[in-house]
């Protein structure tokens, strides 16, 4: 069974800090691995995901995540945060082997302050 | 142009009242899924669809069923609702397999009164 850790459950940043979310995941098989955002009272919105190749992805709003094999880790990062970014974000992974379940961690709140 | 469209953004019910909560999809995906997620925690999985096929997760309490009629349409249904029941259901699609994109609705929020 896979498991997810995001060892941050709130991470308060002032605007235009950089920010960096981490997530570490168990697996026994390969893995793909996904950050989703969640704005107050919404529903998730895929950020970016890792399925093969390049192991730095990128999303249009400038944030990155790397994939590290070795550490397990599929940490987020962005440079320059706006209050925009407030927001949860979910950590989540998925394998072929289980179907089609994604795995959450338990959620980092970014709070962007002025 | 909304792709996963979830009915209604809050529901009321009271202690042991059914609800139905619905989802519908204009993706074509093959895969719908139900999870429950409550304040300050990580969606959880109920059940998912992969087409015709119901998959109940272990621990989903039978309280909790799913309906899904065509490609389009998947329902929640709840059949007794107790307070512990109060949270925001999120509907999700996908096409297949685990390296594709899961898409969310907007979710319900149900309060048990």
């Amino acid at each position: 069974a896979q498991s997810v850790t995001q060892l941050d459950s709130q991470v308060p940043v002032f605007e235009e800090a950089p920010v960096e979310l981490r997530c570490n995941y168990s697996s026994s098989v390969s893995v793909y691995l996904f950050w989703y955002v969640q704005y107050p009272n919404q529903g998730l919105q895929l950020l970016l995901k890792y399925l093969s190749g390049s192991t730095l992805v990128e999303s249009i709003n400038g944030f990155e995540a790397e994939f590290n094999k070795s550490q397990t880790s599929f940490h987020l990062r962005k440079p320059s945060v706006h209050i925009s970014d407030t927001a949860e974000y979910f950590c989540a992974v998925s394998v072929e082997a289980a179907g089609n379940k994604l795995t959450f961690g338990g959620g980092t709140r970014v709070l962007v302050k002025p | 142009d909304a792709m996963v469209i979830q009915n209604p953004r809050y529901q009321v019910t009271q202690f042991g009242k059914p609800v139905t909560l619905s989802c519908s999809q204009t993706l074509n995906h093959n895969v719908m899924y139900w999870y429950q997620q409550k304040s300050s925690q990580a969606p959880k999985l109920l059940f998912h669809y992969y087409d015709k096929d119901f998959n109940n997760e272990a621990d989903t309490p039978d309280n909790f069923q799913s309906r899904r009629p065509n490609t389009s349409f998947c329902f929640l249904d709840i059949r007794s609702p107790g307070l512990g029941d109060a949270a925001m259901y999120l509907c999700a699609t996908s096409r297949e397999s685990g390296r594709d994109t899961q898409y969310f609705g907007p979710g319900t929020r149900l309060t048990v009164l």
